[in-house]
């Protein structure tokens, strides 16, 4: 089945902490993207990367970092910069450019101990 | 400062009843629109996507373009208690080449049986 994986559902982040979220894709997409949702809020991009080894800042990228090693995979680092990390993190993908849809995955929650 | 401007109800019909979702966007220059349902504690998902003036059908669903006017819509014809969810509108401003996709906040449907 091809989709998008996310992990872990749940996780939790001490002060000081970073933690590291996966985001793996099969469906052999080129771009991907992280997104932060809040409560009744819409999506705010993190960071979006078109290619292997090439990624970009979105709007809110201070205390988040990325890396893009591998087509299928995208991780997200929240460090411990991010002095509000408790959010529903989304990560997606595209086949190319802004005029295909993105497809997302299930999400992490990600929450302060 | 682009911008995706959606009510953010609740916007509430009976079942059986059409539904309409609006939303505007600030860029004269957006090309492809998408449409996303999200129900509560889940991630987005795909409904349609639009790129042309007019109307777009896909079963129940229509997606209609006016980009003279700066909005998008969707009408969902014969409502039912699992259509309610939180629809979002996404907008790809500045062209194909621009990876990114501004969101709406989203608009809270109640189809009440």
């Amino acid at each position: 089945d091809g989709g998008i994986t996310q992990s872990p559902k749940y996780l939790f982040r001490k002060e000081g902490q970073n933690v590291t979220l996966s985001c793996e894709q099969n469906l052999n997409h080129d771009a991907m993207y992280w997104y932060r949702q809040d409560p009744g809020q819409g999506l705010r991009l993190i960071y979006y990367s078109q290619i292997v080894n090439d990624f970009q800042k979105g709007d809110i990228a201070e205390g988040y970092s990325v890396s893009r090693e591998k087509k299928e995979s995208f991780p997200l680092t929240v460090t411990s910069a991010q002095k509000n990390p408790t959010a529903f993190y989304l990560c997606a993908s595209s086949s190319g450019t802004g005029e295909q849809p993105q497809h997302f995955g299930d999400g992490t929650r990600l929450s302060i101990l | 400062q682009k911008e995706v401007e959606q009510n953010s109800g609740p916007l509430s019909v009976p079942e059986g009843a059409i539904a309409s979702l609006n939303c505007t966007y600030s860029d004269r220059g957006s090309q492809s629109f998408f449409w996303y349902r999200q129900y509560s504690g889940k991630s987005p998902e795909l409904i349609m996507f639009i790129y042309s003036n007019g109307d777009k059908e896909d079963g129940r669903f229509t997606a209609q373009l006016n980009k003279a006017s700066q909005y998008v819509s969707l009408l969902i014809r014969d409502s039912q208690p699992s259509d309610s969810a939180t629809y979002l509108c996404a907008v790809n401003m500045g062209g194909g080449s621009n990876y990114k996709l501004t969101f709406g906040k989203g608009t809270l449907l109640t189809v009440n049986p």
